[in-house]
């Protein structure tokens, strides 16, 4: 069992519409869980930290974590063509980081 | 506050031979990370420092690639000899501790012939 798994997609929604992202973990201890985008030829850049159990806004975006059933979504409202990348989940969990595979979004003009 | 930096950005070599990969974490960040990553895949972790110390490297290939970091701040990681497998992007990245978010350099996309 991976330790962080996600869909790999691709994923489609038309502009304007909510894109859903989803994440599961596999150990209960893991700690601290990141969302990152990743634009084609680039480097992973963080778009939201979260830590504890709930939602977390940020502009568009909305984190929200789930302890018990082990899993860690992204929400983006409103969705540009610009939000067009993939979605790297992240764990961490006593001293190690873990990424999940990503799931590839397009947001349909 | 200045970022992870990474070079070169690009090398291309032939098979069997030698590269290296250099990082400047953002200063003050104890925790450093080098991550490979393929076309189309996630990273894939190949070594973790804490400050000088290696807290994980179960998944780097020890018979061609090796790395350090020095004095707790920058590092390189050498490949010797290069495989056409190990072409890829090289990641680094810095965090404060591995508790807390990691930031990434710009990566150095390495092309084995």
């Amino acid at each position: 069992q991976k330790e962080v798994e996600q869909n790999s997609g691709p994923l489609s929604v038309p502009e304007g519409a909510i894109a859903s992202l989803n994440c599961t973990y596999s150990d209960r201890v893991s700690q601290s869980f990141f969302w990152y985008r990743q634009y084609s030829g680039k480097s992973p850049e963080l778009i939201m930290s979260i830590y504890s159990n709930g939602d977390k806004e940020d502009g568009r975006f909305t984190a929200q974590l789930n302890k018990a059933s082990q899993y860690v979504s992204l929400l983006i409202r409103d969705s540009q063509p610009s939000d067009s990348a993939t979605y790297l989940c992240a764990v961490s969990r006593g001293n190690q980081f873990y990424f999940g595979t990503g799931t590839s979004l397009t947001v349909i003009p | 506050e200045a970022g992870v930096a990474q070079s070169p950005r690009y090398k291309i070599i032939e098979k069997r031979q030698s590269v290296a990969f250099w990082c400047n974490p953002i200063s003050g960040h104890a925790t450093l990370y080098w991550y490979q990553q393929i076309l189309g895949q996630g990273p894939k972790l190949l070594i973790q420092f804490q400050n000088n110390g290696v807290v994980d490297d179960s998944q780097l290939p020890k018979d061609r690639f090796s790395a350090e970091r020095l004095k707790g701040v920058d590092s390189t990681l050498k490949i010797q000899p290069a495989k056409l497998e190990d072409s890829a992007v090289y990641l680094c990245a810095s965090s404060l501790d591995v508790r807390t978010e990691a930031f990434f350099g710009q990566g150095t996309r390495l092309t084995v012939v």
